[in-house]
């Protein structure tokens, strides 16, 4: 079956830690996103890229970093520069043919 | 101001009855307006979709869009306990890149 999958489920990171939240497809879209989900703030785009090699920031991207070295993977970074990490991140993607997004089952991200 | 406003809830509602859920949005060059039903723990699923002003209906379920208001509404006819979910609103220029509104959590009570 096609679809996103994001790993791990839960994470957890100490402070001062950097740590990669994996996301893969294996739909052939050609876009991907990244998206954070707080309580009461709806979704907020961290960084989102349309094609291979090339990845423009979101409205939230300080403190995060991403790389498109391959069309079906999009990692997400989260460095210690974030002073507020800790939530619900979500991936995404998009064909440009197809209406809306498809999302992964997203990353619960704490720190301890 | 936000971009895309949306009520939170939570709203609570028996079995059977209609949902109603709205959104407004201030920027007038958005032209596509998608609904995502999310369950906890998951990640949002598209329910629904509409390009421009007008009506939709797909089942139980209606989206309208009035865009000399700034309004998008979500109908759920008939509802039931598998419908409990959060709804989230999205819009865009370019259906490239979407802006949510928070979401409203939805109970239909048995």
């Amino acid at each position: 079956d096609g679809g996103i999958t994001q790993s791990p489920k839960y994470l957890f990171r100490k402070e001062g830690q950097n740590v990669t939240l994996s996301c893969e497809q294996n739909l052939n879209h050609d876009a991907m996103y990244w998206y954070r989900q707080d309580p009461g703030q709806g979704l907020r785009l961290i960084y989102y890229s349309q094609i291979v090699n090339d990845f423009q920031k979101g409205d939230i991207a300080e403190g995060y970093s991403v790389s498109r070295e391959k069309k079906e993977s999009f990692p997400l970074t989260v460095t210690s520069a974030q002073k507020n990490p800790t939530a619900f991140y979500l991936c995404a993607s998009r064909r440009a043919s197809e209406w809306g997004y498809t999302f992964g089952s997203g990353t619960r991200l704490t720190v301890v | 101001q936000k971009e895309v406003e949306q009520d939170p809830g939570p709203l609570s509602v028996p079995e059977g009855a209609i949902v109603s859920l709205n959104c407004t949005y201030s920027n007038s060059a958005f032209q596509y307006f998608m609904w995502y039903r999310q369950y906890s723990r998951k990640g949002p699923e598209l329910l629904m979709y509409t390009y421009s002003s007008g009506n939709k209906e797909d089942g139980r379920f209606t989206a309208q869009v009035d865009k000399s208001s700034k309004y998008i509404s979500l109908f759920i006819r008939d509802s039931q306990p598998s419908d409990s979910a959060t709804y989230l609103c999205a819009m865009s220029e370019d259906d490239y890149k979407l802006s949510f509104g928070a979401g409203t959590t939805v109970t239909v009570r048995a």
